[in-house]
């Protein structure tokens, strides 16, 4: 089963304008980590953003927001006044700590398009 | 600071071949992971050595191998290359093991792109 799901295959978004992307995870581990990345067309992964499952508040940085609804398995990344740069594909990922996972994993990302 | 360094950026070998991709990682940083991205897919997880051990192995055959030098470089080899082989591999580097914390970020380098003909 997949683990990590983004539905949004792609994305558009007016430049200046907001836009939310989607992110769902399953696990039964009560101890996890959350992570977006960017990653643009040069190919390295850009840390965004990081959500514990422990954190009472939802995390920011900058203008990326993580809204994090545990009951609902979702950790979607809200990024506010979009600009040119910001179109890249994003991957949300998930760390399990409990066990012997060590990996990040990843969805299938969302390739997002601002528009001038 | 030099961020994470992979070579090479791309490389062309064809079907049965042997390759060697060499990760340099952030100064300080004693973790190295190795992942593999298939065009349109997110990245998977293959290795992740600590202290030049292996900590953690992916679904990967064992055509698939790593090793972690006493200087953290590391590099991973794939052996009887297949088209299927044909990837972006990301090598990501960490201060910690990243079992320790599951707030330890993954700092990743550009990619070494193989193509297999």
């Amino acid at each position: 089963a997949q683990k990590i799901t983004q539905t949004q295959p792609g994305m558009f978004v007016q430049e200046k304008e907001a836009v939310t992307l989607d992110c769902t995870y399953d696990t039964s581990d009560p101890s996890y980590g959350l992570f977006w990345y960017k990653q643009p067309s040069s190919g390295e992964m850009i840390f965004l953003i990081y959500q514990g499952s422990y954190d009472q508040q939802n995390a920011t940085e900058g203008r990326y927001s993580l809204n994090f609804q545990k009951a609902r398995k979702s950790a979607n990344l809200v990024i506010s006044a979009s600009q040119l740069g910001d179109s890249a594909m994003y991957f949300c990922a998930m760390r399990e700590v409990s066990g012997s996972a060590r990996q990040l994993t990843f969805g299938s990302g969302t390739q997002l398009t601002v528009l001038p | 600071d030099a961020g994470v360094t992979q070579s090479p950026t791309h490389l062309i070998k064809t079907r049965g071949q042997q390759v060697t991709l060499r990760c340099s990682p952030i100064s300080g940083h004693k973790s190295v992971s190795w992942y593999q991205q298939v065009l349109g897919q997110g990245p998977q997880f293959i290795f992740q050595y600590y202290e030049k051990e292996e900590r953690g192995r992916g679904n990967f055959p064992d055509r698939f191998s790593a090793r972690q030098f006493p200087n953290y470089s590391s590099e991973l080899n794939v052996n009887a290359l297949l088209l299927g082989d044909s990837a972006l591999y990301l090598c990501a580097s960490s201060m910690v093991d990243v079992s320790v914390s599951g707030a330890n970020v993954l700092t990743f380098g550009a990619g070494s792109r193989l193509t297999v003909l």
